[in-house]
């Protein structure tokens, strides 16, 4: 049973538009969230994170959605520029021991298409 | 290095053979993880290093997988008797305390024929 899920396989925005990507989580002990951005032939590159304690959290053209209550998380680009285009991971963790495993459990991705 | 690296970036082998993956992380980083990643699904945890001992293998899927990182630092996947299952690119992550933000290599690109 998938604990973090991205529904949307993939997404196509305009450039210059703002790019919205969804999260959905069951495991109610994980207390840390985190985006990767991911091109090809390379690794998940860190984007963005949240703690639980906080609702948003933003870094320039990224800003991080926490909805603890519905246990969703959306990560936010605006603009969103050609580069953008990329999968995007969701991610999750419980910090505190006891609370899951220690690594982080990943969605599917969402491929984000920017389109000119 | 500046980044986590591994090696080799390939890694074509044939069934029922034995195989080995590094990692050499970022310097200071103490946590460092495994992960599997299929086509089509995100990284999937295998194992949790806190500097040289395993703290969590519960994502290791059978007893042919086995990792090590015997000094803190580099860590070695070790893969027995390989099946075609296996098949996937296995990353290596490692970050300065368990479960904050982990920095990833470009992973090791397995395929078992």
């Amino acid at each position: 049973d998938q604990q973090v899920k991205q529904n949307s396989p993939s997404l196509s925005v305009q450039e210059g538009r703002i790019s919205i990507l969804n999260c959905d989580y069951t495991n109610s002990m994980f207390d840390y969230f985190l985006w990767y951005k991911k091109y090809p032939a390379e690794g998940p590159t860190f984007l963005i994170s949240i703690s639980s304690i906080k609702d948003k959290n933003e870094d320039g053209r990224f800003t991080v959605f926490l909805n603890k209550s519905a246990k969703h998380l959306s990560l936010h680009i605006v603009p969103s520029q050609p580069g953008d285009s990329a999968v995007y991971f969701c991610a999750a963790s419980a910090r505190r021991r006891g609370g899951g495993a220690d690594g982080l459990t990943f969605g599917k991705g969402t491929h984000l298409i920017i389109q000119p | 290095g500046a980044g986590v690296s591994q090696t080799p970036s390939n890694k074509v082998t044939e069934k029922g053979k034995y195989v080995e993956l590094r990692c050499d992380p970022i310097s200071g980083h103490t946590a460092l993880y495994w992960y599997r990643q299929s086509l089509g699904q995100g990284p999937e945890f295998l194992i949790y290093f806190q500097g040289t001992g395993a703290a969590d293998d519960s994502g290791l899927p059978n007893d042919r997988f086995f990792a090590v990182r015997p000094e803190g630092s580099v860590s070695t996947l070790k893969i027995q008797r390989t099946e075609r299952g296996d098949s996937a690119v296995y990353l290596c992550a490692s970050s300065l305390t368990r479960n904050t933000e982990a920095f990833f290599g470009q992973g090791t690109r397995l395929t078992v024929v």
